[in-house]
Order: structure tokens, then sequence, then C-alpha cells
């Protein structure tokens, strides 16, 4: 199957810091999405991006398919940034399930 | 919209039982997808569905697991007889189509003792 590994698997930030999340893939997607699974659990979409930059706020995410990575940035970042983030990818031509990477862990302090 | 809705939130049950597990999609959303998380595989597909008709369920674990889609508002996942290796949390997702944006209900937080 495709592998999907995110960088850095643990994140310490003091609040107002930036960050860059990077999420590599070992083969052609035609789905991206990134996830910020809270505290609590629950799995927020932050966004759906198999190619080209996005932004949202304090966060933007850049996908480069054919270099197979996508980055996401966090600016400004905040205590309710951290959590977990997650990259998954749907691989080309092999059905439709995400593929999810094992996260970024991401502690914001104050 | 109230979003993805699962139910219920948290289960817990002793080995040996049946455990059935709920979830509504958002309306107007054709594909339908269960997940597992465990801290030891992480979040991997179990089952997923395109208008109500499953498509792909090789990531079922053994034949403990059944999913069915009766209509397009609803979908259930049993496990009979649950074990505790089957403790996880267990999120239902849905898009719009197939490789369209996915979202994600909740999750069930199952517990097997």
């Amino acid at each position: 199957g495709i592998q999907v590994e995110q960088s850095p698997p643990d994140l310490i930030l003091q609040e107002g810091a930036n960050s860059t999340l990077r999420c590599n893939f070992s083969d052609s997607v035609n789905n991206l999405q990134w996830f910020h699974q809270n505290p609590w659990g629950q799995l927020i979409n932050l966004f759906y991006i198999p190619s080209g930059t996005k932004q949202n706020g304090r966060l933007s995410a850049t996908t480069v398919a054919t270099e197979r990575y996508s980055l996401l940035y966090i600016s400004s970042s905040q205590t309710t940034d951290s959590g977990v983030y997650f990259c998954a990818v749907v691989r080309s031509n092999s059905g439709y399930a995400l593929n999810f990477g094992k996260g970024t862990s991401l502690l914001v302090t104050p | 919209d109230a979003g993805v809705i699962q139910s219920p939130r948290h289960e817990v049950t002793e080995m040996g039982q049946e455990v059935t597990l709920r979830c509504k999609p958002i309306s107007g959303h054709n594909s339908l997808f269960w997940y597992r998380q465990t801290m030891m595989r992480g979040l991997e597909l179990l089952i997923y569905f395109n208008n109500n008709v499953p498509i792909d369920d090789s990531g079922m674990p053994e034949d403990r697991f059944s999913a069915k889609m009766p209509n397009a508002s609803f979908s259930t996942l049993k496990i009979q007889p649950s074990e505790p290796r089957d403790s996880a949390v267990y999120f239902c997702a849905s898009s719009i189509d197939l490789n369209t944006e996915a979202f994600f209900g909740q999750g069930t937080r199952l517990t097997v003792v």
C-alpha cells in the first residue's frame, strides 16, 4: 500500500510561533486532506487539497502532487491549535479509502 | 447541517457480547466510510459504501465484523462476539461522492472488558 509519512512526529511551540508540518507520500494520489484531531478526539477538516495552495485564516496548505508532498503552515499559533494533525491521501487507481499518516502531535504553550 | 452523527458516543461491553454502532451521514452524501483508530495501528479503513452498496470491505478484520447500509441515511457496524482487542474509537465518515472531501463523525469509543 501507499506510505504516508508525517514530520515532525512531535512539536512544542510557544504561543505566537509559526510552524510547518510536512506530509510525504510514496505514490501518486488524487485526494489529500489535512485534519486536526482535537484533545476531545474529534477529527476536524482543515483542507481538501489534492494539489495547489489554499489558505484559511492562520492556516495554509500546499500540495505538490508531482513531488509527492504536502505542507501545512500554522502561523501565530494559539493554545487551541494543540492536538494531532493528520495527513490522509487516496492513492490513485486504488480505491477510495483515505490512508492516514501517523500524525504530528502539536502542543502550544502559553 | 448537523454533520455526521454517530451513536453511542461511548460503549462499554463485556467480551462475547454483541455491539452495534450507528451512523447517520450528512444528508445528500452518497458515500459512507467506517474507520477504526487504535494506538497501535492508527486510523484504518474498515469498509465503505457508495449509494448504499458496499464497495470495499477488505479492511474488515474478520467475520465477527459486519456492516450494513439499509438506506441513504443510516448505517450500522456490528461486532459479534466482541473481544477486548476490538477496543478502539470507531469513526464514520461521509462524502458527496467517492473521492470527494470526507467529513467525520465524533466517533464511538468502544471498550470491551
